[in-house]
């Protein structure tokens, strides 16, 4: 199975400042890569797929890019409702392998 | 809207069956994609467990292929996981999901259901 190795996995960052996340793939995935949300309580929503195209109604303050191996996701200008936890997905292997997770809080 | 809900027991003793529900609405499963488990160990570990497609074709984690199965009812629009002899390592939070077609990404997701193996 294809290795995430998502990080941070915690971050702490000030209302306006860009925030990324990365995840590492064990080898190639091709931009399969979904990045999904998650706040506590609620169920995952997605944000990214194909690495960085960006799903029909997230905020364009989202995004994400890579290739091969390495992909991020940027949140730009941070938001108070931006703060959760943030996972990426590959998809390009089969089975579907996911990150750890990166626990976003506000400073 | 398409919503998706997870239901079933919080507890489970070692050795038993694991058996849950998702119930969806604001969509048909048998008009299309493919429906999904996964789950998410205490610690944040996520595991994707397999699928039903629209068709009631299935498609397994060979980690789980000789525990899991997953059937559903088209009737009630509702599909099913169940996973045997359990053992306290299957302590997750249990989320069902639906993929892309095509793709495998999931676009919409259910909130999750804590189950708990423990005698």
């Amino acid at each position: 199975d294809i290795q995430m190795t998502q990080s941070p996995a915690s971050l702490s960052a000030s209302l306006g400042e860009t925030v990324t996340i990365e995840c590492r793939a064990s080898e190639d995935i091709y931009n399969g890569l979904a990045w999904y949300q998650q706040k506590p309580g609620k169920s995952p929503q997605l944000l990214i797929y194909n690495a960085n195209s960006l799903h029909t109604g997230v905020p364009s303050r989202f995004s994400g890019s890579g290739s091969g191996t390495q992909y991020s996701l940027k949140i730009n200008s941070l938001q108070s409702e931006d703060v959760a936890s943030y996972f990426c997905q590959q998809y390009y292997d089969y089975p579907d392998t996911f990150g750890a997770g990166t626990k976003l809080e506000l400073k | 809207e398409i919503q998706l809900q997870e239901s079933g027991p919080g507890l489970v003793k070692p050795s038993q069956s694991l058996s849950l529900t998702c119930s969806v609405t604001g969509y048909t499963i048998t008009s299309g994609y493919d429906w999904s488990w996964i789950r998410k160990f205490p610690g944040n570990k996520m595991e994707w467990m397999g699928y039903i497609s629209y068709s009631g074709s299935t498609n397994y984690n060979p980690s789980l292929k000789s525990r899991i199965s997953i059937t559903r009812d088209t009737s009630k629009n509702q599909f099913f996981l169940q996973l045997n002899s359990v053992t306290t390592e299957d302590t997750a939070t249990y989320y069902c999901a639906r993929y892309q077609l095509g793709a495998y990404y999931f676009d919409y997701w259910g909130q999750g259901v804590m189950v708990t193996v423990s005698s």
